[in-house]
């Protein structure tokens, strides 16, 4: 089975400073991991996505994540955080079939990270 | 990118009554939809899995006599919720996703229902 755990409910930051979003996962097979990004009564926008290519991932906006295999981490990072950037973020895993063989197109959410960005 | 447009955005209705969702492929033929719940400040649920032209698969808990989901076209498919109650109110979202994208789900921007 696969699950991803985010590890901060709620994250500050000002603005023009780093942003880094934490997330743990698992899974018996090399998964497929995204990032999206939720505003406030708005639907969901993709930010990147991992699928066993590069380890880095670039996304739009300027975020990026690492997948760390040894660390069975993806956390979500930007260099210099903006007022827009302030949001929910969800960390995704894609649901494998249990040999394994292909994705069943299903997602796991995790439980959501609050950004919040101040003047 | 894809666009996924959903109908209402935001709907009211009595207790006891019925109201449906739609969900729609603005420029690409979605072969599977998903329809998903989101309560207040927490994340997204998968309540079920719709393929064009056939029965909605339905995650566990979720009744499916209750949430009736039909994908009649690759363009489109409905979320219709019957004899609503109150702790039926939740953010109703919509995803959709063609065989060139099974990596990648196109979400819709949501419809927030309110049972009174």
């Amino acid at each position: 089975a696969q699950s991803v755990t985010q590890l901060d409910s709620h994250v500050s930051v000002s603005e023009g400073t780093p942003v880094l979003l934490r997330c743990n996962y698992s899974s018996s097979y090399s998964p497929s991991l995204f990032w999206y990004v939720q505003h406030p009564n708005k639907g969901l926008q993709l930010l990147l996505k991992y699928t066993s290519a590069a380890t880095l991932v670039k996304g739009i906006n300027g975020f990026e994540a690492e997948f760390k295999k040894s660390e069975t981490s993806f956390h979500l990072t930007k260099p210099s955080a903006h007022m827009s950037d302030a949001a929910e973020y969800f960390c995704v895993v894609s649901v494998r079939r249990r040999d394994g063989s292909s994705n069943t197109g299903k997602l796991i959410f995790g439980q959501g990270t609050t950004l919040q960005v101040k003047p | 990118g894809a666009v996924v447009s959903q109908h209402p955005s935001r709907v009211i209705c009595k207790s006891g009554t019925s109201v449906k969702i739609e969900c729609r492929s603005l420029d690409f033929q979605a072969t599977t939809m998903f329809w998903y719940r989101q309560f207040p400040k927490q994340s997204l649920m998968l309540m079920a899995t719709s393929n064009e032209g056939s029965k909605a698969t339905y995650e566990q808990g979720v009744e499916k006599d209750k949430f009736l989901i039909n994908h009649a076209s690759l363009t489109l498919s409905t979320l219709t919720v019957t004899s609503a109650h109150p702790e039926d109110s939740s953010f109703y979202i919509c995803s959709a996703t063609d065989y060139d994208h099974i990596y990648e789900q196109y979400f819709g921007p949501g419809t927030r229902l309110t049972v009174t």
